[in-house]
């Protein structure tokens, strides 16, 4: 059974950094590429970040680049989202995402983990 | 900010056929697949549909998914009450090298 499990979510104040994780398992996790996507409270989606299946390539939505940055450990099957520079409008649940087929969708989801960013 | 646009609700009795639209642009929509998702409260998104019109196993044929141009849309027939849910469309796109998604519909069974 393929499962993703995020962890590390919590309150931090605005300026801090904080690094979520999401561990998986069922499947072999150096075939796929991954995402972060987040979703503020009672907003929509908004997909953060993707990381090719190797690792050698990433690609960041606008409103974090330069602040946040993926990287994944295929010898631990483990994705990681390290956050900085945080500001009130980066809370969020953040999802971790595999990414099926072409040019790409998302089956399979973990079960999120809250960011909350304020004094 | 959303690069795909939905209406923000949309409704039906039990029974009935329900269809979201969804509008994007060339750079999206005009040139990749488009998926859909449903979130119920407090859950993760369940990919609906995928590659326009593709189900993944397990989705009910109740749930078709067709796309023109920079134009998709998502159909419920036969509503059931459990269909009451947000739903997201979603697309590749090419000038922003990411993945966007609709602004979110929001359906009732009425």
């Amino acid at each position: 059974e393929v499962q993703l499990l995020e962890s590390g979510g919590g309150l931090v104040q605005p300026g801090g950094s904080l690094r979520v994780s999401c561990a998986v398992s069922g499947f072999t996790f150096t075939n796929y590429g991954m995402s972060w996507i987040r979703q503020a409270p009672g907003k929509g989606l908004e997909w953060v970040s993707r990381i090719s299946d190797s690792g050698g390539s990433t690609y960041y939505a606008d409103s974090v680049e330069g602040r946040f940055t993926i990287s994944r450990d295929n010898s631990k099957n483990t994705l990681w989202l390290q956050m900085n520079s945080l500001r009130a409008e980066d809370t969020a649940v953040y999802f971790c995402a595999r990414r099926d087929g072409y040019p790409g969708y998302f089956q399979h989801w973990g079960q999120g983990t809250l960011v909350s960013v304020s004094s | 900010q959303s690069v795909l646009t939905q209406p923000p609700s949309a409704s039906g009795t039990p029974g009935q056929r329900v269809t979201i639209s969804c509008s994007g642009s060339r750079s999206n929509i005009g040139s990749n697949t488009v998926d859909w998702y449903q979130q119920l409260p407090g859950m993760a998104p369940k990919l609906l549909i995928h590659s326009n019109d593709e189900r993944p196993s397990g989705v009910p044929d109740r749930f078709s998914g067709s796309k023109s141009g920079t134009s998709a849309s998502l159909a419920i027939s036969g509503l059931r009450s459990e269909d009451e849910a947000d739903y997201y469309c979603a697309a590749w796109d090419d000038s922003l090298h990411g993945y966007v998604f609709g602004t979110g519909t929001k359906v009732t069974v009425l």
